[in-house]
């Protein structure tokens, strides 16, 4: 069975003090990795897509990295409004169909 | 403006009602899909359906019966409501296939169950 696995569970950062979020995963078959965002009461917003080891991709503060088993995504000189929870994906196909197995996310909170 | 939407926001309801949760997308897509994020805040793929048709069907009670009356519409009817059928239930769409297109979410019904 596909396993994502997010690390830590929450994660409290003054402005400024850079860090990083894991994410590894078990699966057969990766087709795909995505990171979202995720802020109270709303829906998941899309951030980056990764498709094979060594892709990296930018936005803004934002920098997601993939291996052979993890992703990272590493925050720069975070602001208070880059606080939300940080949910990470694996992407795989069964059948014909296309699906989404998400880890349990981290929570972010960036402090003045 | 709005990509995909979802009524109601809120689902307030007793043990044993039956109740429905609609979804739309304006975006053209042909696959969309239900998940449940859970107190803990996992999210969790149940269905999934490409141009009306029923692709993905996770370990999901029966008393969850989706419906899709066209492409840009995918509701979601639940029997028999249980206490642990609360949580958070979220539609989102993709352009389907197996392309490796990121999905699109609607903003989340809460539904409590009393």
């Amino acid at each position: 069975e596909d396993q994502v696995t997010q690390s830590p569970e929450a994660l409290r950062l003054q402005e400024g003090e850079s860090s990083s979020l894991n994410c590894s995963y078990t699966v057969s078959g990766l087709r795909g990795l995505f990171w979202y965002r995720q802020d109270p009461g709303k829906g998941p917003e899309f951030l980056f897509t990764l498709y094979s080891a060594g892709e990296e991709k930018e936005k803004e503060r934002l920098k997601a990295t993939l291996t052979k088993k993890e992703s990272f995504l590493h925050i720069t000189a975070p602001k208070p409004e880059d606080s939300a929870t940080y949910l990470c994906a694996v992407q795989t196909h069964t059948g014909t169909a296309s699906k989404l197995t998400f880890g349990t996310g981290t929570r972010l909170q960036v402090t003045l | 403006d709005t990509a995909v939407s979802q009524t109601p926001k809120y689902l307030v309801t007793q043990m044993g009602n039956d109740k429905s949760i609609k979804c739309e997308q304006n975006l053209g897509h042909d696959t969309m899909y239900w998940y449940k994020q859970d107190s803990k805040k996992f999210l969790k793929i149940m269905f999934s359906y490409n141009n009306k048709e029923l692709i993905i069907n996770e370990t999901v009670p029966n008393r969850f019966s989706p419906k899709s009356p066209d492409k840009a519409h995918l509701n979601l009817h639940i029997n028999s409501l249980e206490l642990g059928d609360s949580a958070v239930y979220f539609c989102a769409s993709s352009p389907g296939g197996l392309s490796y297109n990121e999905q699109f979410f609607g903003p989340g019904t809460r539904l409590t169950v009393l």
